[in-house]
């Protein structure tokens, strides 16, 4: 079936330096959502993301939309401690989300 | 809007009783629920997929009589997870949709995280 690889599984990062999380199917995607998970809580709703090319901002976080919808990618610049979580993008497939595996960002101390 | 309420928060039983969790949408009409497992630093894994007063829709290797599933109302879903073991332990997360995949997005409850005994 339609897998999404999602990489890196973890990120650490310094208070103030950039995250970046990709996901990539072999195939062409008609959509994909992103979702944060706090540690200890639920996953949260960022965006959806529809059109080829397709690029959305969130005050600090940019989402893209590869051209061929195969690909896509949330930055975070100037992470905070308030962005600390799991980053999940998930993808249709049959009107079922597909998972990626989840990219976990950690604030080093 | 679109919370999604899940009872209990944690719960602990012994092997062999049967655990019920909770699912409500409190603030629209969910046409679809679905029921996910999560394991510890892993991803989401989709147990089940429930609309309003059909049979609940299992994935591939879920045990339809061990995870029961009820979907009385478009606001509330139920699983039941019968005879608990304690490889059963477990974040059981539902989440809920308002119209429908691919354009919608899912909304989730807070998760009940199950320790068998």
């Amino acid at each position: 079936g339609q897998q999404v690889m999602q990489i890196p599984q973890y990120q650490h990062v310094q208070e103030g330096e950039d995250f970046t999380t990709y996901c990539n199917s072999s195939t062409t995607l008609s959509n994909i959502q992103w979702y944060k998970q706090r540690p200890g809580g639920h996953p949260v709703f960022l965006i959806q993301l529809v059109k080829s090319g397709e690029v959305k901002k969130q005050k600090r976080l940019t989402f893209q939309f590869g051209e061929a919808k195969k690909n896509s990618s949330l930055h975070i610049t100037a992470t905070q401690t308030t962005d600390v979580g799991t980053y999940f993008c998930a993808a249709d497939s049959n009107y079922q989300l597909i998972w990626g595996a989840g990219t976990k960002l950690i604030i080093k101390p | 809007g679109a919370v999604v309420s899940q009872h209990p928060s944690w719960v602990i039983c012994k092997s062999g009783t049967s655990v019920k969790i909770e699912c409500r949408s409190l603030d629209f009409q969910a046409t679809t629920m679905f029921w996910y497992r999560q394991f510890p630093k892993q991803s989401l894994m989709l147990m089940a997929t429930s609309n309003e007063g059909s049979k609940a829709t299992y994935e591939q290797g879920v045990e339809k009589d061990k995870f029961l599933i009820n979907h009385a109302s478009l606001t509330l879903s139920t699983l039941t997870v019968t005879s608990a073991h304690p490889e059963d332990s477990s974040f059981y997360i539902c989440s809920a949709i308002q119209g429908e995949l691919p354009h919608s997005p899912l909304h989730f409850g807070n998760g009940t995280r199950l320790t068998v005994t």
